[in-house]
């Protein structure tokens, strides 16, 4: 098993450009998540899934747009990139806590800067 | 508002000593906790978690400490070795939301 993945790994985006980030599991997880890191802090939740064809809103969700279309697989949207979006993206999976632990699995994640 | 944060940003322990982090959280809600390690140029990897039910949870070389009365956690990594190198962050969940709180995080240095 790969576990989470994420593609690209590194990524330099100058102001107004637009990507899309791609995180892919493989442990059947029906729950998803975007976060974002920035230096000296911990991890800030932007949209997240519970399940194939939904997402929600996180702690910073401005400026970036979510699709579920696989239940593996959950992009990440910036539509016009800003300096502010600095950072280190971690996709990660997990079950739902009904079902057990509430572990999250993490991707490698991705480092973008815009400029 | 809710908040999991971290008394020390950086704790220095030497080889083989025992390494204590500590997290303070806000939420009394909170009821389920976890520990993650990050090692430099990687994701978060989990390393022990605790429902509020207990007040003591032991892995291997690790016990988290849930104290509710305080809203208080704990990390004890024993006989620290140079690959627990890391920072370290807890997490908080509140049962019916889908979404954890990490706190900042607490860099473990651990020289020779």
């Amino acid at each position: 098993n790969a576990g989470v993945t994420q593609t690209p790994k590194f990524r330099v985006l100058k102001t107004g450009q637009s990507m899309t980030l791609l995180c892919a599991q493989d442990m059947n997880h029906e729950y998803m998540y975007w976060y974002r890191q920035d230096p000296g802090m911990g991890l800030r939740l932007i949209h997240y899934s519970v399940g194939e064809g939904t997402t929600a809103k996180g702690e910073v969700p401005d400026g970036y747009n979510v699709s579920r279309l696989k239940k593996q697989n959950f992009l990440l949207g910036l539509e016009s990139a800003a300096p502010s979006q600095t950072s280190v993206y971690f996709c990660a999976s997990s079950r739902p806590r009904v079902m057990g632990t509430y572990e999250q699995y993490f991707g490698p994640g991705t480092r973008l800067t815009v400029t | 508002g809710e908040s999991v944060g971290l008394h020390l940003p950086t704790l220095s322990v030497q080889e083989g000593d025992n390494s204590i982090i500590n997290c303070a959280y806000s939420n009394s809600a909170s009821d389920y906790f976890i520990w993650y390690k990050q090692e430099s140029g990687k994701g978060p990897q989990f390393i022990i978690d605790i429902r509020s039910n207990m007040d003591k949870r032991q892995g291997q070389r690790v016990t988290v400490l849930l104290n509710k009365t305080v809203k208080h956690l704990s990390l004890q990594i024993a006989a620290t070795q140079p690959g627990d190198s890391a920072v370290y962050f807890c997490a908080e969940n509140t049962f019916n939301t889908d979404k954890l709180i990490f706190g900042t995080g607490t860099r473990l240095q651990v020289f020779p």
